[in-house]
């Protein structure tokens, strides 16, 4: 594969707090990307981290360790809007994303 | 801005025949990428072209598929003949790519649902 890891599927409540996980290999490491899709839609930008840490946007916040080949994008306050499939990238020092499968993200009442 | 415009959005079409999907990047940028999505694969680099240039066309299956820019503002990608396995949904994205390697934000079009009968 393309050697870049996510679950497949998460759920949570409207309001608390939900932690996406990716991993990634790569000998040549750029940067870390997180998009949003909503279903039948295109994926949107989200948030980018190239240093080691915390980015954080609002509600959103994204973080990057390059020694551990890990990210993670956080998210506060779910809302029902929150649904959608997220999906973490790398770029290695060309043009190429690198897209994981995506985790879809179930928000209930 | 109106983003990256794709068309047909949806297109239903039998085996064999012939399908082209068009798009129309963001004026002023200089990269455009063509992926292909399904549940399976999750999204796949198709081909990628830097000033109307094929740069990378690695990602295309095979000899059905193909694609070109004949100008900044326009591209296609044409399978022929189709085939059921192709069914997918195809983004067109673009990029403006600076000397600056840490500011290349992608911006993807609604894309097109292909279904090959």
């Amino acid at each position: 594969g393309q050697n870049i890891d996510q679950p497949t599927e998460m759920t949570a409540t409207e309001g608390a707090i939900v932690q996406i996980n990716c991993t990634y290999q790569t000998s040549g490491f750029n940067g870390l990307f997180w998009y949003q899709q909503h279903a039948g839609e295109a994926p949107t930008f989200l948030s980018y981290n190239v240093l080691d840490g915390l980015e954080e946007k609002g509600r959103f916040s994204s973080f990057l360790s390059r020694s551990k080949g890990y990210s993670y994008l956080l998210l506060k306050e779910l809302q029902m809007k929150d649904s959608a499939s997220y999906l973490c990238a790398y770029t290695s020092g060309t043009y190429k994303y690198i897209f994981g499968t995506g985790t879809r993200l179930k928000v209930l009442a | 801005d109106a983003g990256v415009i794709q068309s047909p959005r949806h297109e239903v079409t039998e085996m064999g025949q012939e399908v082209t999907l068009r798009c129309k990047p963001i004026s002023g940028h200089n990269s455009l990428f063509w992926y292909r999505q399904t549940m399976m694969r999750g999204l796949e680099l198709l081909i990628y072209f830097n000033n109307n240039v094929p740069i990378d066309d690695s990602g295309m299956p095979e000899d059905r598929f193909s694609a070109k820019m004949p100008n900044a503002s326009f591209s296609t990608l044409k399978i022929q003949p189709s085939e059921p396995r192709d069914s997918a949904v195809y983004f067109c994205a673009s990029q403006l790519r600076l000397a600056d390697p840490y500011q290349e934000t992608q911006y993807f079009g609604p894309g097109t649902r292909l279904l090959v009968l």
